[in-house]
């Protein structure tokens, strides 16, 4: 079965400062790897994707992130946060053979960024 | 881009009655369709997979006969809360799956339910 953890709950940061929001997944076969962003009592909007190819996939709005197959790790990365970034950040994974589309999702992390 | 629309965006039913959400892929075929619980601060908890023409795949531990899902066209897939009561108060969010594989997905807005 595939999992995903997010490590952090709540990650506070001062505007324009860097951040790295962490996720770790486990499976035992190949995967797709998602970043959506949740705004407050909206819908999820996808951020970036890792399929193939690349381990580094840049995304919208500035955010990357880099597959990491030996520490099972999709840490999502932003050089310089805006007050906007504020939102519920979840990382995903799908089983692209099995699964198609069934994703599972982290617990979350709450981004705070404060002027 | 892809649009998917949830309808309604929020609704207040009684305790005891039923009521139905809808999905709709606006600008593309869907054939799969994923619906979604989540309960604030929560995260998003897969409850069935909604295949057009077929039966939903529902996930451990959810009720089929109390939430029932129709996927009758490629576009539409509806979810129906029967004799609904407080605890099913929650958000619900659908997806739909663009093609074949399963590396496209767009998530509706979300629809917020409160039974009374």
């Amino acid at each position: 079965a595939q999992s995903v953890t997010q490590l952090d709950s709540q990650v506070p940061v001062f505007e324009e400062a860097p951040v790295e929001l962490r996720c770790n997944y486990s499976s035992s076969v190949s995967v797709y790897l998602f970043w959506y962003v949740q705004y407050p009592n909206q819908g999820l909007q996808l951020l970036l994707k890792y399929l193939s190819g690349s381990t580094l996939v840049k995304g919208i709005n500035g955010f990357e992130a880099e597959f990491n197959k030996s520490q099972t790790s999709f840490h999502l990365r932003k050089p310089s946060v805006h007050i906007s970034d504020t939102a519920e950040y979840f990382c995903a994974v799908s089983d692209p053979y099995n699964q198609g589309g069934k994703l599972i999702f982290g617990q979350g992390t709450e981004l705070s960024v404060k002027p | 881009g892809a649009v998917v629309s949830q309808h309604p965006s929020r609704v207040i039913c009684k305790s005891g009655t039923s009521v139905k959400i809808e999905c709709r892929s606006l600008d593309f075929q869907a054939t799969t369709m994923f619906w979604y619980r989540q309960f604030p601060k929560q995260s998003l908890m897969l409850m069935a997979t909604s295949n057009e023409g077929s039966k939903a795949t529902y996930e451990q531990g959810v009720e089929k006969d109390k939430f029932l899902i129709n996927h009758a066209s490629l576009t539409l897939s509806t979810l129906t809360v029967t004799s609904a009561h407080p605890e099913d108060s929650s958000f619900y969010i659908c997806s739909a799956r663009m093609g074949i594989s399963g590396n496209t997905i767009y998530f509706g807005e979300g629809s917020w339910l409160t039974v009374v």
